[in-house]
């Protein structure tokens, strides 16, 4: 089993639409959680890390479940700039430094 | 305030070629890392350092070396060059990973990295 999982998609919604990305880990033993946006052939870049009791950032949740090992990033009233790919990423001190990419998941927002 | 640069932002070499790969940052990060992207792979840490004239090995390592001579470049070798090295590779750094809080990565523009 792959330690961070996520969909790969792509997620293919029209402007104004909600969307939501799942993503699963396997080592209960984490401790932070983040999602990242990366544009196409460009770096990433943090979007907002994700806490126990949930976090809100305008169109943007994230929410952990730290019973199921998962991590949720729902996107609400979908722009065009919304486009890229979202990384889930998981960090385990135990693992040394490392944070833990997932491979993506693709969204596409279209007029 | 340029963040993390890369140098070069391309680069094309022929098998067994050696080059360096350079990172530079100005926010004064203790930690700097390497990675590699490769399609259907994600983000793979190669090397990382943990400060000035420390480094560590990632998930993989293999067929690379690393320094940090100064607290803002860390350098990636490649002294050999393979087909399989042919990915991009993009630079991080951060403030601290420590306990059970890890800071955000500031990524690099990427290097595209192509071997024959």
């Amino acid at each position: 089993r792959k330690e961070v999982e996520q969909d790969p998609g792509p997620f293919n919604v029209p402007e104004g639409a909600t969307v939501a990305f799942n993503c699963t880990y396997s080592n209960s033993a984490s401790q932070s959680f983040f999602w990242y946006r990366q544009d196409c052939r460009k770096e990433p870049k943090l979007l907002m890390s994700v806490y126990s009791s949930g976090n809100e950032d305008g169109r943007f949740t994230a929410q952990l479940n730290r019973a199921s090992q998962y991590i949720s990033l729902l996107i609400r009233d979908s722009k065009l700039s919304d486009s890229a790919t979202y990384l889930c990423v998981v960090y385990n001190n135990q693992a040394g430094t490392a944070l833990i990419f997932g491979k993506g998941t693709t969204l596409s927002v279209s007029s | 305030n340029a963040g993390v640069t890369q140098t070069p932002k391309f680069r094309v070499l022929k098998t067994g070629q050696s080059m360096t790969l350079l990172c530079a940052q100005d926010m004064n990060h203790e930690y700097m890392y390497w990675y590699r992207q490769d399609p259907g792979m994600g983000l793979r840490l190669i090397h990382y350092s943990v400060g000035e004239g420390t480094t560590a090995k990632g998930e993989v390592p293999d067929g690379y070396n690393v320094s940090r001579l100064k607290k803002q470049n860390f350098l990636l070798g490649l002294e050999s060059a393979a087909p399989s090295q042919t990915s991009v590779y993009f630079c991080a750094s951060s403030y601290f990973q420590r306990g059970y809080i890890a800071d955000t990565q500031y990524f690099g523009p990427g290097t595209r990295l192509t071997v024959l």
